[in-house]
């Protein structure tokens, strides 16, 4: 079955600088790829994703890239702000509606 | 768009009670909703697929007696944790997968808010 590793499981960032979240993923069939931001006691929110015939999306401050030949794909969540601290978690899938498998998560702290 | 709510959001029970929780998508049909069971500071871990109309797909090592789905409509998804005990104790979420989408054969999933189980 899949498997997804992420890193780092912590991040500490400054207010304003960038902070980068990878995952790796082990089944070459996987092609959708989301992320989800969950704060203390709440549910995952869908924050952005990407299938595999793209390789980079944005959405305001953030995007994510994907490489399908190493299978990895990156969070990058640019001029990092207070209310962007919370654990992100990557996963995947072979298509988006069945199974995600989820990687560890990181625990994102934005310092003001 | 794409709303899922459940109900309680929190809960405390005796050892041996059952506990019902309902995950409801407010404005789509939800054909497949999946159920997760989270422990602190880990991640999200997939008890089950819920597909409206049949019986559940549990994974393995989640006992299907104790954790009963019941997905009865194309917007509620119920889990009843029969007998339950504090190692039941956790944060259970649910999902629900929207229609299909621009007609990729693609569609994605939203999560409900959590229904926090205590059991003493």
């Amino acid at each position: 079955g899949e498997n997804v590793e992420q890193h780092p499981s912590t991040l500490s960032v400054q207010e304003g600088d960038s902070a980068v979240i990878k995952c790796t993923y082990s089944d070459s069939a996987s092609n959708y790829f989301p992320w989800y931001k969950q704060e203390l006691g709440k549910g995952p929110q869908l924050i952005i994703d990407i299938r595999s015939n793209v390789g980079e999306k944005k959405d305001q401050r953030i995007a994510v890239t994907l490489n399908k030949t190493a299978k990895h794909f990156s969070l990058h969540i640019t001029e990092t702000q207070p209310e962007d601290s919370a654990v992100y978690f990557c996963a995947a899938t072979q298509a988006a509606g069945n199974k995600l498998t989820f990687g560890g998560g990181t625990r994102v702290l934005v310092k003001p | 768009g794409a709303v899922v709510s459940q109900h309680p959001s929190r809960v405390i029970c005796k050892s041996g009670t059952s506990v019902k929780i309902e995950c409801r998508s407010l404005d789509f049909q939800a054909t497949t909703m999946f159920w997760y069971r989270q422990f602190p500071k880990q991640s999200l871990m997939l008890m089950a697929t819920s597909n409206e109309g049949s019986k559940a797909t549990y994974e393995q090592g989640v006992e299907k007696d104790k954790f009963l789905i019941n997905h009865a409509s194309l917007t509620l998804s119920t889990l009843t944790v029969t007998s339950a005990h504090p190692e039941d104790s956790s944060f259970y979420i649910c999902s629900a997968r929207t229609g299909l989408a621009g007609g990729q054969g693609t569609d994605t999933q939203y999560f409900g808010p959590g229904t926090r189980l205590t059991v003493l």
